[in-house]
């Protein structure tokens, strides 16, 4: 069974940082490549960023460029979302999301998402 | 990218069938064939419903399918079961690696 364990939200203020963290089991890591998703409350879903299965190749999402960057440990096969500079607009639940394929392109959809973290950037 | 545009809420009776909109652009959902669906329940993660515009993953029931028109995309649930009461989120592809999702719609089933 697919699961993709988030973790690692939490209250920060404006300026800050923060590193989420998602371990996944039940599949073979390695050979797919991995999204992050935040729900905004009012706003519904917005994609952050994803990464390719070798961590090699990454795209973000302009809101966030700059600012966040993900990455991977295939040897804990573990994703991760370092946040810098964190502002109100934020705040969210974020969940990593799986994608069915090894490279960020086609086909352009999500198969497994984790339960979610709640980040609060907030002073 | 500006976020597709959905109703905010749509409800239904049980065994009756509703019908939830998806509109973007020419850009988007009007560009490509990459548009999906996913349900979430409060507290849980989402789940895909629909993937490239009507394709049903193994475990997905029939009842729930998948079309698209122009730049509006479409999700319709068939014989509704209490379950289903959940929020629903299109999402399509919009170049350059980057996808976009609707503002969510709440399904009430009475």
């Amino acid at each position: 069974e697919v699961q993709l364990l988030d973790s690692g939200g939490g209250l920060v203020q404006p300026g800050g940082s923060l590193r989420l963290s998602c371990a996944a089991s039940g599949f073979s890591f390695i050979s797919y490549s991995m999204s992050w998703v935040r729900h905004v409350p009012g706003k519904g879903l917005q994609w952050v960023s994803v990464i390719s299965a070798s961590g090699l190749h990454a795209h973000y999402a302009d809101s966030v460029k700059g600012r966040f960057t993900i990455s991977r440990d295939n040897s804990k096969n573990t994703v991760y979302l370092q946040m810098d500079s964190l502002r109100s607009e934020d705040t969210a639940v974020y969940y990593c999301a799986k994608r069915p394929v090894v490279e960020p392109g086609a086909p352009y959809y999500f198969d497994y998402w984790g339960q979610g973290t709640l980040v609060t950037v907030s002073s | 990218q500006s976020a597709l545009t959905q109703p905010r809420s749509v409800s239904g009776s049980p065994g009756h069938s509703v019908t939830i909109s998806c509109t973007g652009t020419s850009s988007d959902v009007g560009a490509y064939f990459y548009v999906s669906w996913y349900q979430r329940h409060p507290g849980k993660a989402p789940k895909l419903l629909i993937y490239n515009v009507s394709e049903r993953p193994s475990g997905v029931p029939p009842r729930f399918s998948g079309s698209k028109s122009g730049n509006t995309a479409s999700l319709t649930i068939s014989g509704l079961q209490p379950e289903d009461e959940a929020e629903y989120y299109c999402c399509s592809f919009a170049g350059s690696y980057t996808v976009v999702f609707g503002g969510g719609t709440k399904l009430t089933v009475l």
